[in-house]
């Protein structure tokens, strides 16, 4: 079955605490992203990445890391998670980064409270 | 830059009624991509519709149909007949060449009455 799988799927940790989200595809997608999801805001991506050991920045990138080392893996390393990074993120994936049309699939979401 | 804008922050509806979502964009792009996420309680992102910008007729699938009015930049969405399990917010997205990223609406939240 072609899916994006996010683990955990549900993360409560305290302030300073490296942690690491894992985000992998089996679809063969070159195009990679994470976005955070938080009340009123919609979804904004933090990073993104078009293809193995390419990467960028989104719209909110501070306080986020990311790596892409392999084609189906996009980890969201949080050095030292903040209480304002309280969110629910997503991962998705596209064929290729250089046409609209292309859909995103998305994970199922990693919902992290940082106290 | 690109901006979404979705003006209804709540909808109610009644069962098998139909329902229209706005939508309205602002991009200086002339390639691009409109789409439509359906997003239920259990917070998962479930791909509805897609428009193209050289697209010509009005995207549909099944229920869903998206109303494109280029000149005025509107993507509004259209669930006809709505049910029970429309209920959940809904957002609206764009997506350029480059940088080739979704950029995201606030969101409507529906909800269908018996």
């Amino acid at each position: 079955e072609a899916q994006v799988t996010q683990n955990p799927r549900y993360l409560i940790t305290v302030t300073g605490k490296k942690l690491t989200v894992t985000c992998s595809q089996n679809m063969n997608h070159e195009y990679m992203s994470w976005y955070r999801q938080d009340p009123g805001l919609g979804l904004r991506q933090i990073y993104y990445s078009m293809n193995v050991e390419v990467t960028d920045k989104g719209d909110v990138p501070e306080g986020y890391k990311v790596s892409r080392k392999e084609k189906r893996n996009f980890p969201l390393i949080l050095e030292s998670p903040s209480p304002n990074q309280t969110s629910l993120y997503f991962c998705a994936s596209s064929l290729t980064p250089l046409v609209h049309i292309n859909e995103q699939f998305f994970g199922p979401g990693t919902r992290l409270t940082v106290l | 830059a690109q901006k979404i804008t979705q003006t209804q922050p709540g909808m109610f509806v009644q069962e098998k009624e139909a329902v229209t979502l706005d939508c309205t964009y602002d991009t200086s792009d002339q390639s691009y991509g409109l789409f439509w996420y359906k997003q239920p309680s259990s917070g998962e992102m479930i791909f509805l519709i897609y428009q193209g910008s050289y697209d010509e007729q009005n995207a549909t699938e099944g229920r869903y149909s998206l109303n494109f009015q280029k000149a005025r930049k509107s993507a509004n969405l259209v669930i006809s007949a709505s049910q029970l399990g429309d209920s959940a917010m809904y957002f609206c997205a764009m997506r350029v060449v480059f940088p080739s990223k979704l950029t995201f609406g606030t969101g409507t939240r529906l909800q269908v009455t018996l």
